[in-house]
């Protein structure tokens, strides 16, 4: 069975440093891809960036970016210069495990409630 | 714009109510899902649905019953609601495919059963 581990529920990080959230995944599917959603305090998730499981190269979205480590089974979410606006929760997610006619759920992890400090 | 609107932003019932929780996409996507989140928990997947009329369990579906008779409408049933239920619910879409393919969440139904 799939499953998601974020092993930070809280972080407090200076503005205008790097933030590295942790997260490692288990799964015996070697086709799986990994998803970084934030939510902000007003509760809309908002997608971040995406890691296929055969991507050759890391994955980087704006300020985001994903450090992709496939033996050690990591998928961690580096923010660089963290803004003030950067506070949220952020949910580290897997697709592969509930799939049916071209759908594919996501087993989320239990997330890391990041708080910029100014 | 995208955007997935769900009936009620707040909801109070009763233990042993019929409730039911309304999702509308309007994006022509072939995917919906929903989601109940809990402090320390994440979300977790209920159902979801490919297709008009299709359906799939998720982790969690016992207590729950989904319903889709048109593309864009996806409604979560909670047939005889239990505290136990009390949750933020959130419905997403998707398009078909697997691969980098995004949901996109509602704002979230915080349904309290007294």
């Amino acid at each position: 069975a799939q499953k998601i581990t974020q092993t930070q529920p809280g972080m407090f990080v200076q503005e205008k440093e790097a933030v590295t959230l942790d997260c490692t995944y288990d799964t015996s599917d070697p086709s799986y891809g990994l998803f970084w959603y934030k939510q902000p305090s007003s509760g809309e998730m908002i997608f971040l960036i995406y890691q296929g499981s055969y991507d050759q190269q890391n994955a980087t979205e704006g300020r985001y970016s994903l450090n992709f480590q496939k033996a050690r089974k990591s998928a961690n979410l580096v923010i660089s210069a963290s803004q003030l606006g950067d506070s949220a929760m952020y949910f580290c997610a897997m697709r592969g495990r509930f799939s049916g006619g071209g759908a594919d759920g996501l087993t989320f992890g239990k997330g890391t409630h990041l708080i910029i400090q100014p | 714009d995208v955007k997935v609107t769900q009936s009620s932003r707040y909801l109070v019932k009763r233990t042993g109510e019929k409730v039911f929780l309304e999702c509308v996409q309007d994006m022509d996507h072939e995917n919906m899902f929903w989601y109940r989140q809990d402090p320390g928990l994440g979300l977790r997947l209920i159902y979801f649905s490919y297709d008009v009329k299709m359906k799939e369990k998720g982790d969690i579906p016992e207590g729950y019953s989904v319903s889709r008779e048109k593309k864009e409408r996806f409604s979560l049933i909670l047939e005889s609601a239990s505290t136990n239920q009390t949750s933020m619910y959130l419905c997403a879409s998707s398009l078909a495919g697997t691969g980098a393919i995004e949901q996109y969440f509602g704002p979230g139904t915080r349904l309290t059963v007294t």
